[in-house]
């Protein structure tokens, strides 16, 4: 059965503090891992595709990774407006998305 | 934008009654996926319909039922409302190229409806 977990749960910097999330997964035959944001009340907002092992992909102050048993989301440089929560989700062979909990992000100013 | 569109944006109903949720996909994705998304927790998949049929459910009871239309939209019938099913529910759209071709498959999802069961 295809599982994804996400840590830390919550997570609270200070404006500038640079750091990462991770997910970790199992799935038989990785087809996508996927990096979502979502706000409070409002659905997903998709930001990165990773396919294989040793990817990067860049978009602002987020960057992902991917390795054969996780990846992370590395955050550089947090403004107020990237708090949100992140959520990672991977497809396997079987035809369904499977989400990890998430990670709630607050960055103070 | 994501081109994706859900109505109602909320929704109060009790115990027992019967719900239809609507989605409207981007046009050209032939894959529609419904979730349900409790407070605090990721979305849980329902099940997904492709061209029309469904291709794969989650573990939810069969009082969770879909239609997906030639028009790219799609509905989510909940029959016997129990208080649980309150919760976010998320659709999401794709393209599906066939199994040998899974590489372009990111889903984009709606805003969501918000439903209340009391």
């Amino acid at each position: 059965e295809d599982q994804v977990t996400q840590s830390p749960e919550a997570l609270r910097l200070q404006e500038g503090e640079s750091s990462s999330l991770n997910c970790s997964y199992t799935v038989s035959g990785l087809r996508g891992l996927f990096w979502y944001r979502q706000d409070p009340g409002k659905g997903p907002e998709f930001l990165f595709t990773l396919y294989s092992a040793g990817e990067e992909k860049e978009k602002e102050r987020l960057k992902a990774t991917l390795t054969k048993k996780e990846s992370f989301l590395h955050i550089t440089a947090p403004k107020p407006e990237d708090s949100a929560t992140y959520l990672c989700a991977v497809r396997g062979y079987g035809q369904n998305f499977v989400f990890g909990p998430g990670t709630r992000l607050s960055v103070l100013p | 934008e994501t081109g994706v569109t859900q109505s109602p944006t909320h929704l109060i109903k009790t115990r027992g009654q019967q719900v239809t949720l609507r989605c409207s996909s981007q046009s050209g994705h032939n894959t529609v996926s419904w979730y349900q998304q409790a407070l605090g927790q990721g979305p849980q998949f329902i099940f997904q319909y492709y061209r029309e049929e469904e291709n794969g459910r989650g573990n939810f009871p069969p009082r969770f039922s879909g239609l997906q239309f030639p028009n790219y939209s799609s509905e989510l019938n909940v029959n016997a409302l129990e208080l649980d099913d309150s919760a976010l529910y998320l659709c999401a759209s794709r393209t599906r190229g066939g199994e040998g071709w899974g590489f372009q498959e990111t889903q984009y999802f709606g805003p969501g409806t918000r439903l209340l069961v009391l």
